[in-house]
């Protein structure tokens, strides 16, 4: 079945250390986001590419950074985490076509804590 | 900001009973789109209504829509216990935007 992956599920890192969370598709979607998931809040959009095109929102921190090297795969690094990004962190997808408005498609998440 | 809101923040029922939702946005709209999400799990799409509709259907799920008061409603009828979760709004500001943003989220807990 065409999906959106997220590895890990479950990531522990300490505080300072860098750590890459990783999302794969098979929907061969055009538009890839990463959001920012902490308890009972709504996600919130760090960044997605549109095609090759890096689209950074502008509250994002610059300890956020993310890769796109092909259609399939995108990465979102985290420089120097600190106990403040421990949240779930989700991948999703779209297919869009210039009009906007198209449903995205999300991966499991990756929860991530900062010890 | 465009952020929805949505009401109320909890909602608890029995199974059978039908349970409503709503969003309240704060500038105009192309599209909007209810997605679910359960515990610790990743979004799922529900349904899109685009700003010139009024009314969506989708099996259990009526989605309506009032752009002049900014606001739509997610009915869930005959509700079931695997309908428990978190339902939020996402809307898209213009003609063109790839980008969604989410509402605050309804958590739904249906009581067998």
């Amino acid at each position: 079945d065409a999906m959106v992956i997220q590895n890990p599920r479950y990531q522990v890192t300490q505080f300072g250390k860098p750590v890459t969370l990783s999302c794969s598709q098979t929907l061969n979607h055009n538009v890839m986001y990463w959001y920012q998931q902490k308890s009972s809040q709504a996600p919130k959009l760090l960044f997605h590419y549109y095609d090759k095109d890096f689209n950074n929102e502008a509250d994002t921190p610059d300890n956020f950074q993310s890769r796109r090297p092909n259609t399939s795969f995108c990465f979102l690094d985290i420089r120097s985490p600190g106990l403040g990004d421990a949240a779930m962190y989700l991948c999703a997808t779209s297919r869009d076509l210039g009009a906007g408005g198209q449903e995205q498609y999300f991966g499991p998440g990756t929860r991530l804590t900062v010890t | 900001s465009q952020q929805g809101e949505e009401d109320p923040q909890a909602l608890s029922i029995q199974e059978g009973e039908n349970a409503t939702m709503n969003c309240s946005y704060k500038t105009s709209i192309n599209n909007l789109q209810w997605y679910r999400q359960n515990s610790g799990r990743g979004l799922v799409h529900l349904i899109l209504i685009r700003s010139n509709e009024r009314e969506k259907h989708s099996g259990r799920l009526r989605v309506t829509l009032d752009t002049s008061k900014k606001s739509s409603s997610l009915l869930i009828t005959a509700s079931r216990a695997a309908d428990t979760a978190s339902y939020f709004c996402a809307t898209d500001a213009y003609f063109g935007n790839e980008k969604l943003t989410f509402g605050t989220g309804t958590r739904l807990t249906i009581i067998p």
